[in-house]
């Protein structure tokens, strides 16, 4: 089974930072999501991405295949980016069929005005 | 509707009590599928569908918990004789197969 780690845990930061939210995985996968989760909201998908980087915004989410490992970066930081963000890898050899994913914790993201 | 929906939103039920939750995929979407979500976790993987067949079980916890998509549409996901640990969120999403998973706002099951 995938082992899906996050850092860091919590974050908090003020306007207009840069922030980023790391991702880190333990066997090959066939993609990478990241996720955005608002208290009590539901999921929203960010970017699913399986090579490279993508960019949405002031949203860029990278990934490094061979270290097994991808990042989410927020440019220009604003109050509305608060949020838990999650990043769920799916898994390359998917046995059955199966395309679920496994889920990292989550990082709780609080950006003070 | 464009979107994942399902119903109820909220359910509370009583220790012992049967409970079905319900998911409409997007139209078209053939995977579908089942996560569990407890208070500040990350999601786990439950199940998972291709149409109407049941690929993959591997995460139901236990064998109370029953998925189904008859028609290769509309899922529901019963939990039978429930127990206080299966208060959780329950998310359901849908996508194309091997694309991007779109998901819905989730049932709060609050087992008393």
């Amino acid at each position: 089974k995938n082992e899906v780690e996050q850092s860091p845990q919590n974050l908090t930061a003020q306007e207009g930072e840069f922030i980023t939210i790391n991702c880190s995985y333990s066997v090959g996968i066939s993609a990478l999501h990241w996720l955005q989760q608002h208290p009590g909201g539901g999921i929203v998908s960010l970017f699913m991405l399986s090579s490279g980087k993508k960019k949405h915004g002031r949203l860029i989410a990278t990934i490094n295949i061979q270290e097994k490992h991808s990042s989410l970066h927020i440019t220009a930081s604003h109050p509305r980016d608060s949020a838990v963000y999650i990043c769920a890898a799916r898994n390359s050899d998917s046995g059955g069929g199966a395309d679920g994913l496994t889920f990292g914790k989550g990082t709780h993201l609080i950006i003070q005005p | 509707g464009a979107g994942v929906s399902q119903s109820p939103r909220y359910k509370v039920a009583k220790r012992g009590q049967d409970v079905a939750l319900r998911c409409d995929p997007i139209s078209g979407h053939v995977s579908l599928f089942w996560y569990q979500q407890a208070l500040g976790q990350g999601p786990e993987f439950l199940t998972y569908f291709q149409n109407e067949a049941q690929l993959d079980k591997s995460g139901l916890p236990s064998d109370r918990f029953f998925a189904e998509r008859p028609e290769g549409s509309v899922s529901t996901l019963k939990i039978q004789r429930t127990q206080q640990e299966d208060s959780a969120v329950y998310l359901c999403a849908s996508s194309l197969v091997g694309g991007e998973q779109f998901f819905g706002p989730g049932t709060r099951l609050t087992v008393l």
